[in-house]
């Protein structure tokens, strides 16, 4: 059963860089498939953040794409999320999930709320 | 960019009524190359993240009932739920895959409860 764990701070100030990781057990990133990131403010609908390839390779929503970065680490079964420059508008639940292009997103990450505040 | 519209925004069925959402695309999002639509259907029930039902726009996730059913082509896209259960109530998201560039879109969700 695959799994996905998102960590990282649940409180950033404004103007500075969100950072989460998502841990994946249960399969390993190594053997495919892209893993994305996906938000939700409180309250609102889903907007993809951006996807990864186990290779490296990225795609990003053109909206977001100047403030974020995403990243894996095949060896601990990984991957991140940094979005710079956040301001109160980023406040959301930030879910990881397994990307299957048009097939949807199958597994999900149970989502951590980030606040953005001072 | 593409976008994903809704309807209704809310929606009260009794139970063992028919439910029905409606999803508009901006663009159609039938591939010719393999003829399917790349067109998803998520339930997400409150403090859970979305749930994967339907992809190719009628293709049941597996263990998804079969009271679940998706249809459409194109640019408009249907999700029913034949027989409504208690354990539907949710939001439901349409999302659409383009794939270059490698975007995915979502509709703005459709409450469903119980009248």
């Amino acid at each position: 059963q695959v799994q996905l764990q998102e960590s990282g701070p649940g409180l950033v100030k404004p103007s500075e860089t969100l950072s989460l990781t998502c841990a994946v057990s249960g399969y390993s990133i190594s053997s495919g498939y892209y893993w994305g990131w996906i938000r939700q403010p409180p309250g609102k609908g889903l907007e993809w953040i951006g996807s990864i390839y186990h290779s490296g390779s990225t795609y990003y929503n053109p909206s977001l794409k100047s403030r974020v970065t995403i990243s894996v680490d095949t060896s601990k079964n990984q991957f991140s999320l940094k979005l710079s420059s956040v301001t109160a508008a980023d406040t959301a639940v930030y879910y990881c999930a397994r990307d299957l292009l048009q097939l949807g997103f199958d597994y999900w990450g149970q989502g951590t709320l980030v606040t953005v505040s001072s | 960019d593409i976008v994903m519209t809704q309807s209704p925004d809310s929606l009260a069925v009794s139970l063992g009524e028919r439910a029905t959402i409606n999803c508009k695309s901006s663009q159609s999002v039938l591939y010719s190359s393999n003829n399917k639509n790349y067109l998803a259907w998520y339930q997400q029930k409150p403090g859970q993240p979305p749930k994967l039902l339907i992809y190719w726009a009628s293709t049941r996730e597996s263990g998804v009932p079969d009271r679940f059913s998706g249809s459409g082509s194109g640019t408009d896209f249907t999700l029913t739920i034949s027989s409504l259960q208690a354990e539907d109530v949710a939001v439901y998201y349409c999302q659409q895959y383009y794939s270059t560039p490698h975007m995915y879109t979502f509709g703005q969700g459709t409450k469903l409860e119980i009248k």
